[in-house]
């Protein structure tokens, strides 16, 4: 079957550590994203990723790092930088014509101690 | 002005009732428009896109009305299972290319027996 896989479910880090989250999808999208969704907001675009080796930032990219050396795959780093790393994050993935819908994994819940 | 603006609600209606959720955007480049429906803690999952001539899909339909620049999402004959958080999704353009999506931040709905 098609879709996104992001691993872990839940994680759990310690403050100041660098976590790594991964993503990866086998639709055959060239665009990639990552958002971010606190407890009754909305969601907010950290990282996207058009094409293989390239990579833009988003509305809240601070503290954050991402790579994007196959298509189908596009990890997150949570940088220690980052100063309130504890929410939800969303992988996102879709085509570069068309309507470019989104398709979403299902989620990482980063908790940091 | 916010880009896309929704009442949060939440709305809370009987099994049966008909139920509507209207959504304003702010570009009026916008060329592809979307609601994803976000059940509690998952993640976002496309229920449909808008066209112009507005569009339905069993008992949910979609309006655009690119004049006043609002989207509107009728739901009729409410189930316990459409309880969830309906999200608008517009796609910003810049300057000619194609940009993100840019999501709402929900609107809340609760389907009681």
């Amino acid at each position: 079957d098609g879709g996104i896989t992001q691993s872990p479910k839940y994680l759990f880090r310690k403050e100041g550590q660098n976590v790594t989250l991964s993503c990866e999808q086998n639709l055959n999208h060239d665009a990639m994203y990552w958002y971010r969704q606190d407890p009754g907001q909305g969601l907010r675009l950290i990282y996207y990723s058009q094409i293989v080796n390239d990579f833009q930032k988003g509305d809240i990219a601070e503290g954050y790092s991402v790579s994007r050396e196959k298509k189908e795959s596009f990890p997150l780093t949570v940088t220690s930088a980052q100063k309130n790393p504890t929410a939800f994050y969303l992988c996102a993935s879709s085509t570069t014509s068309g309507r470019m819908e989104q398709f979403f994994g299902p989620g990482t819940r980063l908790t940091v101690l | 002005r916010k880009e896309v603006e929704q009442d949060p609600g939440p709305f809370n209606v009987p099994e049966g009732a008909t139920v509507a959720f209207n959504c304003t955007y702010s570009n009026s480049a916008s060329q592809s428009f979307f609601w994803y429906r976000q059940d509690c803690r998952k993640e976002p999952k496309l229920l449909m896109s808008v066209y112009s001539s507005g569009n339905e899909d069993g008992r949910f339909t979609a309006q655009l009305n690119r004049a006043s620049q609002y989207i509107s999402l009728l739901i009729r004959d409410s189930k316990l299972s459409d309880s969830a958080t309906y999200l608008c999704v517009v796609n910003i353009y810049y300057g000619g290319s194609q940009g993100n999506l840019i999501f709402g931040k929900g609107t809340k709905l609760s389907v009681k027996p």
